[in-house]
C-alpha cells in the first residue's frame, strides 16, 4: 500500500542552524502539507501546496518557513533559522485534491538546542 | 473557544465495551476526518465524511456527520487493546470549502482500553 514516507525521523539542531526535512509523497497525489504537533499540543496546519505553488500557509509560516518540490517525488519544508519553540514533530501529508482524504507520514521530530 | 471540540479528553474501557468519541465544531464543516495517533507516531486516516447525515463503517469503527454539519461521532464496538491509541477529528471549516486544504483538528481523544 503507498504510503508518505518522511527523513530523517528525528533531528537535533541548534538554534539559529538552518534544518531542511523531507517527504515523499504518494506517487498519484498531487496536493502536498505541512503540519506540525508541539509535544502534547493539537496539530496545526502550517501549509498546503499545489502545481508548485502555496495554496495556503498559516500564520505559523513566517519567512523563516519555505518549501519546495525540487523534483518529481521530493516535497521539502525548511525553516532558515531555527528557533527553541520550533522544536515539535513536522508531519507531511499528500491526497488527490483538496478535497480528498489526506494520508500522513510518519513525521520528523525536530529538536532545537 | 476551541474551532473543533472532541470529548471526552480521555477514555478508559473493558476490552468488549462499546465507546463513543465526540466532535463538535461552532462552525459548518465541509469535511470531517477521523485519524488514528499511536503516541509520537503519525496520523493514520479511518474515514472522511462530507455529506450531512452520513454514516461510514470500517470493521468496529462507525463515524456519522450529523445533518447540520457541526457534529460527528466515532463509534467503537466491542473495543479491542488494538484500538487504543489517540483519536483526533480533523475537519475543513473553512467558508464554502475553499481552505485549500487546511485541517483543523481537535485536541484529541485518548483511549485506553484494559484486556
Amino acid at each position: 500500500e503507498p504510503e508518505v514516507t518522511q527523513t530523517p525521523s528525528h533531528q537535533v539542531t541548534q538554534m539559529g542552524q538552518e534544518v531542511i526535512l523531507r517527504c515523499v509523497p504518494i506517487s498519484n497525489h498531487l496536493y502536498f502539507y505541512w503540519y506540525r504537533q508541539i509535544l502534547g499540543q493539537k496539530v496545526e496546519f502550517l501549509v498546503s501546496f499545489y502545481n508548485n505553488e502555496i495554496s495556503e500557509k498559516s500564520e505559523i509560516f513566517d519567512d523563516q518557513f519555505s518549501v519546495e518540490r525540487p523534483d518529481g517525488s521530493n516535497f521539502t519544508l525548511k525553516i532558515r533559522s531555527t528557533k527553541l519553540e520550533d522544536s515539535a514533530m513536522y508531519f507531511c501529508a499528500s491526497s488527490r485534491a483538496f478535497t480528498y482524504e489526506q494520508y500522513f507520514g510518519p513525521g520528523t521530530r525536530l529538536t532545537v538546542t | 473557544s476551541q474551532e473543533l471540540e472532541q470529548s471526552p479528553q480521555s477514555l478508559i474501557v473493558q476490552e468488549g465495551k462499546n465507546l463513543t468519541i465526540n466532535c463538535t465544531s461552532s462552525k459548518t464543516l465541509y469535511g470531517l476526518y477521523w485519524y488514528k495517533q499511536k503516541y509520537g507516531e503519525g496520523l493514520i486516516f479511518l474515514m472522511m465524511l462530507q455529506k450531512g447525515g452520513e454514516e461510514k463503517s470500517h470493521e468496529k469503527i462507525t463515524a456519522k456527520l450529523d445533518e447540520k454539519k457541526q457534529q460527528s461521532s466515532l463509534h467503537i464496538t466491542a473495543s479491542q487493546p488494538s484500538h487504543a491509541g489517540i483519536y483526533l477529528c480533523g475537519a475543513d471549516i473553512g467558508a464554502g470549502g475553499t481552505s485549500y486544504g487546511k485541517l483543523t483538528f481537535g485536541q484529541g481523544t485518548i483511549l485506553t482500553v484494559h484486556p
